[in-house]
């Protein structure tokens, strides 16, 4: 069985702050892959980043870094210098790939104040 | 390009009555996916096609849910027989092939059972 947990369901940050989203799994797959997605209030669920369990490697898009441990069974995503448009529901998801479902997370509502 | 769309965007039925929700994904994309949304419990996968297959049925909550999937194209979730907790936010992702491809999400048909 597979969980994804986001024990933050909350969070508010005054502009320019920099704020980290936590996501913890458990798979017993060797094979696995991690996503992010934001659902901003329009509704529509936007894609952010795909990792799989060989690449431990951090990444950075911009405003948006991940980190992913393998160790702690953890994917965090840090926004740095937070704007209001940041604000959404984030969902942390993860899949074992040879099936595609997607397990997600309850998500965390993120809330930038100008 | 065009991404994934859903129809009708809102519906609003009798308990009792029958609706079929209708998904048009991303040309080009095999697989397609069905999940929903609602306040208790967070996003839940329904169904996953694979062409016009769907080796993966396992979310669907109960016999009165089907979904048909044609031309490798189009997909129709049914609801027989509503029910008040039918009501929820469906949502219909598509990606290029099955394994763990990035899911992208149409705007979700909102459904109300009154």
């Amino acid at each position: 069985a597979q969980k994804v947990t986001q024990a933050q369901t909350e969070i508010s940050v005054v502009e320019k702050e920099d704020v980290t989203l936590d996501c913890v799994y458990e798979t017993r797959d060797t094979t696995y892959y991690l996503f992010w997605y934001k659902q901003p209030p329009s509704g529509e669920l936007v894609f952010l980043i795909r990792r799989n369990s060989f690449d431990e490697q951090n990444e950075i898009s911009g405003r948006y870094s991940w980190n992913f441990q393998k160790s702690t069974s953890s994917f965090n995503f840090t926004i740095t210098a937070s704007q209001v448009v940041d604000s959404a529901v984030y969902f942390c998801a993860l899949t074992p790939g040879a099936n595609s479902k997607l397990t997600f997370g309850k998500g965390i509502t993120l809330s930038v104040r100008p | 390009g065009a991404g994934v769309s859903q129809s009708p965007s809102n519906k609003v039925t009798e308990k009792g009555k029958d609706v079929e929700l209708r998904c048009d994904p991303i040309s080009g994309h095999t697989a397609l996916y069905w999940y929903r949304q609602s306040l208790g419990q967070g996003l839940e996968f329904l169904i996953y096609f694979q062409g016009n297959s769907a080796p993966d049925k396992s979310g669907l909550p109960s016999d009165r849910f089907s979904a048909e999937r044609t031309g490798g194209s189009v997909s129709t979730l049914t609801i027989q027989r509503t029910q008040q907790e039918d009501s929820a936010v469906y949502l219909c992702a598509s990606s290029l092939g099955g394994g763990a491809g990035e899911q992208y999400f149409g705007p979700g048909t909102r459904l109300t059972v009154t």
